[in-house]
């Protein structure tokens, strides 16, 4: 069953550091989206992606954050200068679709960033 | 601005107990989707089941069953004999219909955490 992966599964970085994280989509599948959840809270929208263009982002998404789709099958985020508040699980799903407005979001294992 | 509420934080049942997972949205939009996600204790989300706002249809699947009721706004998630391994945290979820073909974002309610015991 074809399935989203994300990696590294947990990155330690300093403050002040860029940091790049990866995900796989699932290959038929065109939007891409990135989330986050603090631990302990809810999941939160950060940024969504078609036809190599953002297509909608958050308020959490500001200059420090873009992403990227490089080839034909990885999808980044990339965090500029990393702060502690950016201590997180980060997912990546990608979602098919469709003439209807919304397909279900399939959703990578996650990829846990430690800022010290 | 859409909103989705779950007011329980946590629920412990017995095994085999039936439980109910309480979801309440908010969206100006007359076309959205619903859904269900069960983060289980090694936290990935697993997609459990996406409801669009013109069918109001209730739907089971094994144990599992859905009430979408527009009238009041909710999108409740019923477990039936629940099991140990249903011990998770449940997302409730909403998507305004903005663009059609997908690509719309999720507004994530907080999260109800279901333990189940022996």
């Amino acid at each position: 069953e074809p399935e989203v992966t994300q990696t590294p599964s947990h990155q330690v970085t300093q403050m002040g550091q860029e940091v790049i994280l990866r995900c796989v989509p699932i290959s038929n599948h065109l939007y891409f989206y990135w989330y986050r959840q603090i631990l302990g809270q809810k999941v939160e929208f950060l940024v969504s992606f078609y036809n190599n263009e953002i297509s909608e982002k958050s308020e959490i998404f500001d200059d420090q954050f873009s992403v990227e789709r490089p080839d034909g099958s990885n999808f980044t985020l990339k965090i500029r200068s990393t702060k502690l508040e950016d201590s997180a699980m980060y997912f990546c799903a990608s979602s098919g679709t469709g003439t209807s407005g919304a397909y279900e979001q399939y959703f990578g294992p996650g990829t846990r960033l430690t800022v010290t | 601005a859409q909103k989705v509420t779950q007011a329980q934080t946590e629920i412990s049942v017995v095994e085999k107990e039936d439980v109910t997972l309480d979801c309440v949205y908010e969206t100006r939009d007359t076309t959205y989707y619903l859904f269900w996600y069960k983060q289980p204790p090694s936290g990935e989300l697993v997609f459990l089941i996406r409801r669009n706002s013109f069918d109001e249809q209730n739907e089971i699947s094994g144990r599992y069953s859905w009430n979408f009721q527009k009238s009041t706004s909710s999108f409740n998630f019923t477990i039936t004999a629940s099991q140990v391994v249903d011990s998770a945290v449940y997302f409730c979820a909403l998507s305004e219909g903005l663009l059609t073909g997908g690509g719309n974002k999720l507004t994530f309610g907080t999260g109800t955490q279901l333990k189940v015991e022996l």
